[in-house]
């Protein structure tokens, strides 16, 4: 089992501050890293999946940077909204084939107005 | 859009009962999870399945069993359930096999054993 790590587990920003946590995995047998947010009461949505190093990826405020080597990738939020409240799941995938995800356990952000 | 729904938002059995969870995607996805979320553990995968009558065990299947007769369907049985399987328990689904498939989700059933 691949173990993937999030931290901090979780954070209280206040309204426009910017923000970002890590998600750590083992750099060996990796394909692909998918973070995913999870709103209380709604379906967890996925943000974003990447698998080249170095890869950035950006949607409105949010961003993502993915390290294959050392086994790291970050993401960023940009002035953040009480919108912005939710669980951020990373999952790492091992290259079985069949999508099976790793899943992190997770940082739960609280934006304060 | 992706639909992925499951049958109860909320659910309370007895220990010992048999215990079904639906799950049903309208995407015609080839795959379908299931996962169950504890407080501080994340998402651990239980079982999932590439196509219909095909199942593979995740990684915490110890009590569990699915069925997947229709490729839309996917249920997720307790055969006796017990207080350790209290849980939040999610389906998804994704396009087809494949690391980069991105993985739609419903919107959970929290059962409670007791």
């Amino acid at each position: 089992i691949l173990n993937v790590e999030q931290s901090p587990q979780s954070l209280h920003v206040q309204e426009g501050d910017s923000t970002n946590f890590t998600c750590s995995f083992p750099s060996s047998n990796f394909y692909a890293l998918h973070w995913y947010r999870w709103e209380t009461a709604k379906s967890p949505e996925a943000l974003f999946v990447m698998t080249l190093n170095g890869d950035e990826k950006k949607k409105g405020r949010i961003s993502a940077t993915l390290n294959t080597k050392e086994g790291y990738s970050y993401l960023y939020i940009k002035g953040s909204q009480p919108e912005d409240s939710a669980t951020y799941l990373c999952a790492s995938a091992g290259g079985t084939s069949y999508g099976k995800l790793t899943f992190g356990q997770g940082t739960i952000l609280t934006v304060h107005p | 859009d992706v639909k992925v729904t499951q049958s109860s938002r909320y659910l309370v059995k007895r220990t010992g009962e048999k215990v079904f969870l639906e799950c049903v995607q309208d995407m015609d996805h080839e795959n379908m999870f299931w996962y169950r979320q504890d407080p501080g553990l994340g998402l651990r995968l239980i079982y999932f399945s590439y196509d219909v009558k095909m199942k593979e065990k995740g990684d915490i299947p110890e009590g569990y069993s699915v069925s997947r007769e229709k490729k839309e369907r996917f249920s997720l049985i307790l055969e006796s359930a017990s207080t350790n399987q209290t849980s939040m328990y999610l389906c998804a689904s994704s396009l087809s096999a494949g690391d980069l498939m991105e993985q739609y989700f419903g919107p959970g059933t929290r059962l409670t054993v007791t």
